[in-house]
């Protein structure tokens, strides 16, 4: 089945840019969607279809996907972005979801 | 607002069947899939299966021979089952539509497994 692999942690300073990658073999032949989970917490859905933002997601969160990797940045880094972010794709091959390892985004 | 609440037992013990229950407070099964994803301690995120208003079901390859997704219409309800359930089944288990994204949950579920 599909694997998505992601960087277990990443780490910055307030109010710079945060990219957390997503790999997968052609991902960019797929679409991508992002979670974010704070502790104790359900995943929220911050980008769906590589690049869109739901209702109510700041503009700072914003997407990429080519290639073998897709991305997820996060402009203007705030304490509160500090969670776990996932990346996740629907494969047809299997049908069925595929999650990425997830990424804890740490704020220095 | 589509409003997902989940029920069930917490705790098993190694070989019993894991049962939970999905329901929809708002809207309605039909136009959607429904999800179960469970995350174990400290782990990610593990789709385990879904299911359509039509009662047509997908399941994760890994758990496949274990799992069964149901739905009722007339409650507006869909139901895991997990057969065989082993400490490493142990995670908070969700509910949420979903289909090619994930775009409501339930609050999740902690489901212990413990002799």
């Amino acid at each position: 089945s599909y694997v998505l692999t992601q960087p277990p942690s990443v780490s910055v300073a307030p109010g710079k840019a945060a990219t957390i990658t997503c790999g997968g073999a052609n991902i960019g032949g797929r679409t991508v969607h992002w979670y974010q989970q704070k502790p104790g917490q359900a995943p929220v859905l911050v980008l769906y279809n590589d690049s869109d933002r739901p209702s109510g997601i700041p503009e700072r969160f914003s997407g990429s996907n080519s290639g073998n990797t897709a991305t997820l940045t996060i402009s203007g880094v705030e304490a509160g972005d500090e969670a776990d972010y996932y990346c996740q794709v629907w494969d047809d091959s299997s049908d069925s979801v595929v999650f990425g390892g997830g990424t804890k985004l740490t704020v220095l | 607002q589509v409003q997902l609440q989940q029920w069930g037992a917490g705790l098993l013990k190694p070989s019993e069947t894991l049962s939970l229950t999905c329901g929809l407070h708002s809207g309605s099964l039909r136009g959607h899939y429904w999800s179960w994803i469970r995350q174990a301690p400290g782990k990610g995120l593990e789709w385990i299966g879904e299911i359509n208003h039509s009662g047509s079901a997908n399941y994760n390859p890994s758990l496949k021979s274990r799992v069964s997704i149901s739905r009722d219409t007339s409650k507006n309800q869909f139901s895991l089952s997990l057969a065989s359930v082993t400490a490493a089944d142990t995670a908070i288990y969700y509910c949420a539509r979903a289909r090619i994204f994930i775009d409501y949950w339930g609050q999740g579920a902690l489901v212990t497994v413990s002799s």
